[in-house]
């Protein structure tokens, strides 16, 4: 069955350091997520993004945040200057449509540790 | 504001007791639901997902849930746990828009 996969699965890194987060979203999928959880809290939406263009994103993704599809295949999240409060568990999405009633399907997640 | 709510942040059973996790959401309108469950080291997987029809949904490895508009609630149930099902478990609603906002989660310990 295919999956998401993500990488690295760990990322430590000095505060004001920039971290790209990679995720090779599911082949045929068109739309792409990022969620986060921070230790002991609530999977939180990021930024969904459709066609080379953000479609929604929360307030937590402020201009610190950046996301690409470089390529066919890769989806990646820039953080440019981090801060000790992005460390998290930051999991990619995909799916297949922009219907609602859609299945969005989960990376294993990188830990993010900001020193 | 639409939010969802998961009640039992770490439930213990012992392997056969049937399990039942609380998930309830706030929302007024149409609403799309999900359980997903993360097992150690693994990325979150769906169990089962409702959209309309048959308020009973039944998921994989014998799970179900059930959905009461009434109370606003989304429980997962399953009449006999395996050692196995030691995981996190998630619910999710989709609010008709493209983002899942999610539960705290429950943590479930099975002891053999």
């Amino acid at each position: 069955e295919p999956e998401v996969t993500q990488t690295p699965s760990h990322q430590v890194t000095q505060m004001g350091q920039e971290v790209i987060l990679r995720c090779v979203p599911i082949s045929n999928h068109l739309y792409f997520y990022w969620y986060r959880q921070i230790l002991g809290q609530k999977v939180e939406f990021l930024v969904s993004f459709y066609n080379n263009e953000i479609s929604e994103k929360s307030e937590i993704f402020d201009d610190q945040f950046s996301v690409e599809r470089p390529d066919g295949s890769n989806f990646t999240l820039k953080i440019r200057s981090t801060k000790l409060e992005d460390s998290a568990m930051y999991f990619c999405a995909s799916s297949e449509s922009r219907l609602y009633r859609e299945t969005q399907y989960f990376g294993p997640g990188t830990r993010l540790l900001v020193l | 504001a639409q939010s969802v709510s998961q009640h039992n942040h770490h439930v213990i059973l012992s392997e056969a007791a049937s399990l039942e996790l609380g998930c309830n959401y706030s929302y007024g309108g149409t609403v799309n639901l999900f359980w997903y469950v993360q097992y150690p080291g693994q990325h979150l997987q769906l169990l089962l997902k409702y959209f309309s029809g048959d308020p009973l949904v039944k998921g994989i490895k014998g799970f179900e849930a059930e959905f009461i508009k009434s109370k606003f609630s989304f429980n997962l149930r399953k009449p006999s746990v395996q050692w196995s099902d030691t995981a996190e478990y998630f619910c999710a609603a989709n609010f008709g828009n493209e983002k899942l906002t999610f539960g705290t989660g429950t943590r479930l310990t099975i002891i053999p």
